[in-house]
């Protein structure tokens, strides 16, 4: 789906940093997701979000922050608390109560 | 909250044979059900979803089953092609509550040639 985009592609943190994983929409939808997939399971919900300047945790929230003040973008930090941080991040967005789409991932690892 | 559980974790199939995935969700008050394709290395992509008001959905080889009563919905792809496979999974969501989806573990298919 050309309208997410995630960035960057690849992503390797030191210990005790804060990485920030970039994701935008072009196609106006109201609605924001961040995934965590771990290798050979499913994706697991971190933050979401339905409106600008509010959002939700998922199920996984812990170690992680995320902020919404502009309707196309929904960065998320990977902070220094989430200390087993090394997977594939897909962020999704959809308009509400319509299916997902997701961006390409940012697979993110530990130097 | 919401729980699904996907079966079998992993599928062969010889090409042209029929491939069935099913789903178990436990919030009944979930009432949208997608499956999406996944590529390795890549995003994942819908192939199908169905509502909780229709038992039956088709889209050319692909279509998927929900029986509410039970809280199960299943995928069925025929004629399978090597192309197929991949690893497919299924999520459930409920459009007035919690909107985000809650994905089940994933089926890798293999299609043999």
């Amino acid at each position: 789906d050309g309208g997410i985009t995630q960035s960057p592609k690849y992503l390797f943190r030191k210990e005790g940093q804060n990485v920030t994983l970039s994701c935008e929409q072009n196609l106006n939808h109201d609605a924001m997701y961040w995934y965590r997939q771990d290798p050979g399971q499913g994706l697991r919900l971190i933050y979401y979000s339905q409106i600008v300047n509010d959002f939700q945790k998922g199920d996984i929230a812990e170690g992680y922050s995320v902020s919404r003040e502009k309707k196309e973008s929904f960065p998320l930090t990977v902070t220094s608390a989430q200390k087993n941080p090394t997977a594939f991040y897909l962020c999704a967005s959809s308009p509400l109560q319509q299916p997902q789409h997701f961006g390409d991932g940012t697979r993110l690892s530990i130097l | 909250g919401e729980n699904v559980e996907q079966h079998p974790s992993t599928l062969s199939v010889q090409e042209g044979d029929s491939a069935v995935i099913k789903c178990t969700y436990s919030d009944s008050a979930s009432n949208y059900f997608p499956w999406y394709k996944q590529e390795l290395g890549k995003r994942p992509q819908l192939i199908i979803d169905i509502r909780s008001n229709v038992g039956e959905k088709k889209d050319q080889r692909i279509a998927v089953t929900l029986n509410k009563t039970a809280k199960h919905f299943s995928l069925h792809i025929t004629e399978t092609q090597p192309e197929d496979s991949a690893v497919y999974f299924c999520a459930a969501r409920w459009d007035t509550g919690r909107r985000a989806l809650t994905f089940g573990s994933g089926t890798r298919l293999q299609v043999q040639p």
